[in-house]
C-alpha cells in the first residue's frame, strides 16, 4: 500500500500564483522524485533529488529533499494554465528498483 | 524517439473475463516494469523484468496474474479471471538499467480496464 502521504490532496489556484506541496513518509529514503501526470497520460518525471538536504530547480519548480529522508516539498512558481495535472512525489530506497508513490497532489489553475 | 507504447488504451469486460495488456518499451531499455494504478492513488509496481526475467514479482498477485517478456523486448499482462477490484489502469514503465536505480523511469499512456 501507500508509504507517502501527499498535502493537500487539492488545490484550485489563480494563473500566477504559487503552489507548494509535500510529502511526508514514516521511512527514511534515499532518493526523491516528484512526477506529474496529466489526463489519459503516464507520469513524467519532473525533479530527482538524491541528498539530504539537496535543493534542485528546474524551470519554475523547485524541490527539497528533507533533512530527514523522510520528507520532500515541491514548489511552483508563477502558475500557468499548463501546470493543471496530478504531481505524485515518490521514494526509493538504496539499491532499490521499487518507487513508493504519494497518492498525488491535484493542482487546478484558473486563468 | 518513440515512447513506450501500450495497447489497448480502453478495455471494458466482464467480471470474470480474461484480458490481455501490451507494452513495448523505450528501445534499448532492459528494465521493464507494469504498475497497477488504482482511482485516486498513485502508481503501485506489480512487476520488474531485467530483460526477460522477472527479478521482482512479489507484488503480483499470482492467482490470476501473469505477466512475460520472452524475448527481453515486448512484455504481456495478462489477468484471468478478471475481479471487479482489478479495475485500474495499468502502467508499463521501462529504464536504462542505471537510470532505474535513480528512479528515472518512463512511462507508457496507460491502459485502462473497467471491470463489469
Amino acid at each position: 500500500g501507500q508509504q507517502l502521504n501527499q498535502s493537500p490532496q487539492s488545490m484550485f489556484i489563480q494563473e500566477g500564483e504559487d503552489v507548494s506541496m509535500n510529502c511526508t513518509s514514516s521511512s527514511i529514503f534515499n532518493t526523491w522524485l516528484w512526477y506529474k501526470q496529466e489526463p489519459g497520460e503516464g507520469p513524467v518525471l519532473l525533479i530527482a533529488l538524491y541528498k539530504a538536504g539537496e535543493l534542485t530547480s528546474n524551470g519554475r519548480l523547485t524541490a527539497q529533499f528533507g533533512i530527514t529522508r523522510k520528507d520532500s516539498f515541491l514548489n511552483i512558481s508563477a502558475s500557468i494554465p499548463s501546470d493543471v495535472g496530478i504531481y505524485f512525489c515518490a521514494g526509493q530506497r538504496s539499491n532499490d528498483y521499487k518507487l513508493s508513490f504519494g497518492a498525488g497532489t491535484t493542482v487546478t489553475v484558473r486563468a | 524517439e518513440a515512447g513506450v507504447v501500450q495497447s489497448p488504451r480502453y478495455k471494458i469486460i466482464e467480471k470474470k473475463q480474461p484480458v490481455a495488456f501490451w507494452c513495448n518499451p523505450i528501445s534499448g531499455h532492459n528494465t521493464l516494469y507494469w504498475y497497477r494504478q488504482n482511482l485516486g492513488q498513485g502508481p503501485e509496481l506489480l512487476i520488474r523484468y531485467e530483460n526477460e526475467e522477472a527479478v521482482d514479482d512479489s507484488q503480483l498477485p499470482k492467482d490470476r496474474f501473469s505477466a512475460e517478456r520472452l524475448k527481453g523486448v515486448d512484455s504481456t499482462l495478462k489477468i484471468q479471471p478478471a475481479e471487479l477490484g482489478d479495475s485500474a489502469v495499468y502502467l508499463c514503465a521501462s529504464s536504462s538499467p542505471l537510470a532505474g536505480l535513480t528512479g528515472e523511469l518512463f512511462f507508457g499512456e496507460g491502459s485502462r480496464l473497467t471491470v463489469l
